[in-house]
């Protein structure tokens, strides 16, 4: 099937700085990228949906100017953490559509000092 | 408005014994209901979805679920646990066509007991 890949697969960095997660579809062009943030033992929250070419569309509460999505070709989108904090700690998962499944990558785990 | 609760944040079940995983949403309009299963260090992967065709829906590696109403359900089962199906376990629901946002549920780990 459909492979989805995200690098890297967990960092840890000190407050302050900004950490850039990338989300590659193998083999096949996305269109369209949905990035999910996951705190523990909560659910897939939807952060925001980037489109190839235009910019991204952020759900209710998420600060736009934090969390910075670039999808500028249909094999990469990447999720910048500006000025992280360690109430950004999380795992974070991208997934895109491919007819009516959606595929993940495997999530990147971040942790901020 | 759509929301999905997992019943259940672990499970343990014996090795052969029934696996049961309980997922209840909550739509204004007929749903799309998915079961994804995630690995440790994988991606999520999808096991079976309704998507308002056959109630009972059959996935991969032996797991199915059912789709009611009445009870706004969808639970997931198995005959028969396998080692191999220790995993934590997605329902999610999409009632927002046309932008294949999916919703999801709390997640519910999966433990087999040899």
């Amino acid at each position: 099937g459909a492979v989805v890949s995200q690098h890297p697969s967990r960092v840890i960095c000190k407050s302050g700085t900004s950490v850039k997660i990338e989300c590659r579809s193998l083999d096949f062009q996305a269109t369209t990228m949905f990035w999910y943030r996951q705190f523990p033992k909560q659910s897939l929250m939807l952060m925001a949906t980037s489109n190839e070419g235009s910019k991204a569309t952020y759900e209710q509460g998420v600060e736009k100017d934090k969390f910075l999505i670039n999808h500028a070709s249909l094999t990469l989108s990447t999720l910048t953490v500006t000025s992280a904090h360690p109430e950004d700690s999380s795992f974070y998962i991208c997934s895109t559509p491919l007819g009516e499944t959606q595929y993940f990558g495997p999530g990147t785990r971040l942790l901020v000092l | 408005a759509q929301s999905v609760t997992q019943l259940g944040s672990h499970v343990s079940v014996s090795e052969g014994a029934l696996v049961l995983l309980r997922c209840n949403y909550s739509s204004s309009v007929p749903p799309y209901l998915f079961w994804y299963v995630q690995y440790p260090n994988q991606g999520l992967q999808l096991l079976l979805k309704y998507t308002s065709a056959a109630t009972l829906v059959k996935g991969i590696n032996g797991f199915e679920a059912e789709f009611k109403k009445s009870e706004t359900s969808f639970h997931l089962t198995k005959p028969s646990a396998h080692m191999s199906d220790a995993a934590e376990y997605f329902c999610a629901v999409n009632a927002d066509f046309g932008n294949e946002k999916l919703t999801f549920g709390t997640g519910t780990r999966l433990t087999i007991i040899p």
